[in-house]
Parts: structure tokens; sequence; C-alpha cells
């Protein structure tokens, strides 16, 4: 079955602070994705990678950072938390190439709260 | 610019009626179309998929449907159950075209209940 881990399901810091968030997949995937999701915004890449140490810019990644030593894992980081970056923060992995490789595998999300 | 858009933030139906969201999007370069499904506090997952080749999809009580010329996809579930309420999102990808590996772009998702 495959699965895709995330470290929290829900965290709260505070503003400034250095976040980390951890995303583990099992299915020997090349691809992975960070998403936030907002309400009636859905689902908005921030960054994804295709290789380890290989990362590219998704559509908002102002304000993120990532981070892919091994290729089971992929790492979010906020630099310096603000209170606009509460919100839900989901994982995703999928295949290089081929059919396959369109459809992604999610884990349970992080909900977290900057205050 | 909103490449993938579901212009229905929300959709309610009875049980045992079919429930169709709809999907519109611009960029001419997506080939591969996707629908998930979200339940609060999961991930999404993935539901069905179809094929710039195709035009209909089939998986059990799910159809999606394209329509290349208008740019328009549709997702039809039939018969509807209760536990089928949940967000959907429309998503759309390039395939590798232009170096894009095979990332999705999101539309903003629709919420359907389906009222017992």
């Amino acid at each position: 079955d495959v699965k895709v881990t995330q470290s929290s399901r829900y965290l709260v810091k505070r503003t400034g602070e250095k976040v980390f968030l951890e995303c583990v997949q099992d299915m020997d995937h090349e691809n992975m994705f960070w998403y936030r999701q907002d309400p009636g915004l859905g689902l908005r890449l921030i960054y994804f990678s295709y290789d380890v140490k290989m990362k590219e810019k998704g559509d908002i990644p102002e304000g993120y950072s990532v981070s892919r030593e091994k290729k089971e894992r992929f790492s979010l980081i906020l630099e310096s938390a603000s209170t606009n970056q509460t919100s839900m923060y989901l994982c995703a992995s999928s295949l290089l190439v081929g059919l396959a490789s369109y459809e992604q595998y999610f884990g349970p999300g992080t909900r977290l709260t900057v205050t | 610019d909103q490449q993938v858009k579901q212009n229905s933030p929300s959709l309610s139906v009875q049980e045992g009626r079919i429930s169709i969201l709809n999907c519109d999007y611009t960029n001419s370069m997506f080939d591969y179309f996707l629908w998930y499904k979200k339940y609060p506090a999961e991930g999404p997952t993935f539901l069905i998929s179809i094929s710039s080749i195709k035009d209909k999809n089939e998986d059990g009580r799910f159809t999606v449907f394209l329509n290349k010329s208008a740019k328009h996809l549709s997702l039809h579930i039939v018969p509807s159950q209760p536990g089928d309420s949940a967000v959907y999102f429309c998503a759309a990808s390039e395939g590798s075209n232009g170096g894009s590996n095979y990332k999705l772009t999101f539309g903003k998702g629709t919420l359907l209940t389906v009222n017992p």
C-alpha cells in the first residue's frame, strides 16, 4: 500500500520562528511536491523536486525553501514564520515518467497555525 | 491567471440522484486531467483521470467527460451516496511538455453534499 507520511498533523508556531515540515514517501517516487490549501483558493504548489538535491519553484515559493537530501524525504522550511503562512500544508509524490506520473499521492496534511 | 476553474464552490444533491461537477481550463498544453476527492483533515485522494486523446472514462459510479474544443470537463457520479460528500478538485497537467515534470494545476474545488 502506497504511503506518504507527514511529521505532524497539527503544529502551532510563533511569528518569526523557523519551521520544518517533513514528508516521507515509501514508494520510491522521484517527484515530490509541497502544496498549501486555503479556503476558496484550492491547492497551490509551493515547490517541487524531481530528484535528490533538485528543486523547482512552484506558484507561490515566497517565504519558503525546501530540502531533498534523500529520495524518500522532502522538507519544507519556513525561515521566519508569519501569520499569513497559517494554512494546511500537503505533501505529495509521483513517479517521474510514464502515464502513472500524472497521479500524485498525498499525505494527510499538516495544519500549521502561526500566532 | 487561473488556468483551471471550478466555478461552483458548492453543490447539493439528493441521495440516488446524479451529481455533475464541472471544470474549465484555459491552457491548451494540458494533456491529462484528474479528479481528486478530499475529506476534511485528510489529504486528497485520486478518483479518476482522462487523457486528452479520449472523451470519456468510466470507473464504476464515476464517469469523466472531456470536451477539448470547449476546454471543459465534467465528473458524473451516479447514483450519488452520502459518503460521496467531500470537496472535489479538478486538476490538469502538461505532462513532460516543457519540463514541467507532470506538475498538476488544481482548481479551487467544489464542495459536494449528498443529502440522505
